[in-house]
């Protein structure tokens, strides 16, 4: 039974580049979490998504930042335009859904480096 | 959700026990406490959580005391891969929402 996998593993962009990050969710899970966490700070929370719905982005900058979870595939966190502040390493989690209180499976993370 | 307060920093020496305190002093009926660990770059690992009675499980034991206002992570027999920070969160588990929010954490050091 896989765990969340997160592709990929490092990313290298230039600054104005697009990035896209991949998150697959376990199996049998249908809810999936964000967070960034910056060098030598703590993980923050970004979004939270349900299969075609955003239910919480309550952490995700106004601009240039987006998530998606389609009906079919993986989870995309999308960065547009990006800026040296946006390296850092982003890390996606899962859980089944529906269940108050349920553990959530965090992936390896994505580093995410800007030129 | 209810705020933590945990020291920075702890050593332990490997074998022995390792105690890692959280304060959660406004903690409501309906929070759970839930303890999770992260290995140098890697994603956070879950470890154990709980409301109101101890609990043990392969990993550690978490002893709540029973006014519920903190509580301590034991890893019984740390290793030198226990070298991790520890996160203390204190979630409702009311399912709005699961999302957790991570604070500055303990970093344990298991010395030789």
């Amino acid at each position: 039974n896989a765990g969340v996998m997160q592709n990929p593993r490092h990313l290298v962009r230039r600054r104005g580049q697009e990035a896209r990050l991949r998150c697959s969710p376990m199996k049998g899970h249908s809810h999936v979490y964000w967070y960034r966490q910056l060098p030598e700070e703590g993980l923050k929370f970004m979004v939270y998504l349900q299969k075609e719905n955003i239910i919480d982005e309550s952490g995700m900058p106004k601009e240039r930042f987006s998530a998606e979870f389609p009906k079919e595939g993986p989870s995309i966190l999308r960065i547009q335009q990006v800026v040296r502040g946006d390296s850092a390493a982003y890390f996606c989690a899962s859980s089944p859904g529906g269940n108050p209180g349920e553990k959530l499976f965090f992936g390896s993370g994505t580093q995410l480096s800007v030129l | 959700d209810a705020k933590t307060t945990q020291p920075t920093s702890m050593d332990c020496a490997e074998g022995r026990a390792a105690n890692l305190p959280c304060n959660h002093s406004t903690i409501s009926g309906n929070e759970y406490v839930y303890w999770y660990r992260q290995i140098h770059s890697q994603g956070p690992q879950y470890i154990i959580h709980g409301l109101k009675n101890n609990e043990t499980n392969e990993m550690a034991s978490l002893i709540i005391t029973e006014d519920r206002k903190s509580s301590t992570l034991i890893l019984p027999h740390a290793t030198l891969r226990d070298t991790a920070v520890y996160y203390c969160i204190v979630r409702v588990a009311d399912g709005a929402t699961n999302k957790l929010i991570f604070g500055t954490g303990t970093l344990l050091a298991v010395q030789p």
